[in-house]
């Protein structure tokens, strides 16, 4: 069973760079061509799609998030992070790390608990 | 860019009554590549369809899904308590994941 675990500081202040690890265990990060996900939802509000990264390919993210983001995978420690930098109140969240299931045509099937980052000075 | 178009954005009803959820695209997509999930408040979501038509493993044959285009359904047949969420669509294209804004499944 695939499990997912957010961690990273819950307070970040404005303009500096959110950093969210998700550490996952029960699969290996580096096999397969599995989407490793991340998902935000700011307070009260619905799903924002962050980025993907997959093993041995490239990393995508959601356009409206511009070149903010950076997504990598450490194999070592069968883990992915995300990076977000320039940070404002807009992007207190919670953020979700989450994975594709396998002939479930990219639907996001395995999720983490997800980890609150609130954006404050 | 596929914008996804949930509506209503509440729908009250009351156990034992029928459910139905609507998905709309901005343009035509591949029915292969959407997907429906379940929220409920402080979980993370849960897959409940994907390929639009195809149940996720142990999801209830209670929520059936359909539609094909620009138009896409979530049909939860017999309310049971546990269903009142809320409930996203999905789109995977272009290397891009596409969120609907979400309905909201109150009790009456």
């Amino acid at each position: 069973q695939v499990q997912l675990q957010e961690s990273g500081p819950g307070l970040v202040k404005p303009s500096q760079t959110l950093s969210l690890t998700c550490t996952v265990s029960g699969a290996s990060i580096s096999s397969g061509g599995y989407f490793w996900t991340w998902v935000r939802q700011r307070p009260g509000k619905g799903l924002e799609w962050v980025g993907y990264i997959f093993y041995g390919g490239s990393a995508y993210s959601n356009p409206s998030l511009k070149s903010r983001v950076y997504i990598s995978i450490d194999t070592s420690k069968n883990q992915f992070s995300l990076k977000l930098s320039s940070v404002t109140a807009a992007d207190t969240a919670v953020y979700y790390c989450a994975r594709d299931h396998d002939g479930f045509y990219y639907g996001i099937y395995y999720w983490g608990q997800g980890s609150l980052v609130t954006v404050s000075s | 860019e596929i914008v996804l178009t949930q509506s209503p954005g509440t729908l009250s009803l009351s156990s034992g009554e029928r459910a139905t959820l609507s998905c709309r695209a901005s343009q035509s997509v591949t029915s292969r590549y959407l997907a429906w999930y379940q929220q409920k408040p402080g979980q993370a979501p849960r897959l409940l369809i994907y390929g639009a038509s195809n149940r996720a493993t142990g999801i209830s044959d209670r929520f059936s899904g359909g539609g094909s285009g620009t138009d896409f359904t979530l049909t939860i047949s017999r309310l049971e308590p546990e269903d009142f969420a809320v409930y996203y669509c999905q789109h995977y294209g272009a290397s891009l994941y596409t969120f609907g804004q979400g309905t909201k499944l109150e009790m009456k």
